[in-house]
């Protein structure tokens, strides 16, 4: 089955403590995005790529990183620079052809709680 | 800046009841619509896309219609079922880098 997978589903981590959140697709979309959803709040994008090894910060970046060394993989990284990293984050995917993007699907989400 | 507004915030109703949730966006120059379902913890499901040229789309007993002139959508449940409740997005295709626009959503409880 095609789809979006993100790993794992709860994640903890310790003040000054730097964690990854895995994020994989095999709809052989070409852009990939991360957002953040907060109680109370629409979600909103920390990161974007259309291409392999090519990426781009969206509204709320400061704190996260992300590669994209493999068109199927978007890893997001939130480093402890991050002061209130406690929140449902969640992973797309779109195809991007002739400059328009398309249907975003999404994964199932981690949830990242600080201890 | 293109902003999405969802009201109510939360709506309860009794089973069987047809019911109108709303969402408003700023731009007329919206691209796509979307409507998604969230349950509890768990991720987005789409349940309508409305391309720009479109005036509604139905599944089921779903129906979302898009009035870019007067920037609103509307998202039409027929004979809700407890089934049903769950947390009710609209996002616009409109961010600069192709992301959403999303709304906060309505949280919606069907009663039995």
């Amino acid at each position: 089955d095609g789809g979006i997978t993100q790993s794992p589903k709860y994640l903890f981590r310790k003040e000054g403590q730097n964690v990854t959140l895995s994020c994989e697709q095999n709809l052989n979309h070409d852009a990939m995005y991360w957002y953040r959803q907060d109680p109370g709040q629409g979600l909103r994008l920390i990161y974007y790529s259309q291409i392999v090894n090519d990426f781009q910060k969206g509204d709320i970046a400061e704190g996260y990183s992300v590669s994209r060394e493999k068109k199927e993989s978007f890893p997001l990284t939130v480093t402890s620079a991050q002061k209130n990293p406690t929140a449902f984050y969640l992973c797309a995917s779109s195809s991007y052809y002739l400059r328009s993007y398309n249907e975003q699907f999404f994964g199932p989400g981690t949830r990242l709680t600080v201890l | 800046k293109q902003e999405v507004t969802q009201i109510p915030a939360a709506l309860s109703v009794p089973e069987g009841e047809n019911l109108v949730l709303n969402c408003s966006f700023t731009d007329s120059a919206i691209y796509n619509l979307q409507w998604f379902r969230q349950d509890p913890g768990k991720g987005l499901t789409s349940l309508l896309l409305i391309q720009s040229s479109q005036r509604e789309q139905t599944s089921g007993r779903l129906n979302a219609s898009l009035d870019k002139s007067s920037g609103r959508s509307t998202l039409y449940i027929a004979a809700s079922q407890p089934g049903d409740s769950a947390t009710y997005l609209c996002a616009d295709y409109g961010g600069s880098q192709g992301n959403l626009i999303f709304g906060k959503g309505t949280k919606l409880s069907v009663k039995p």
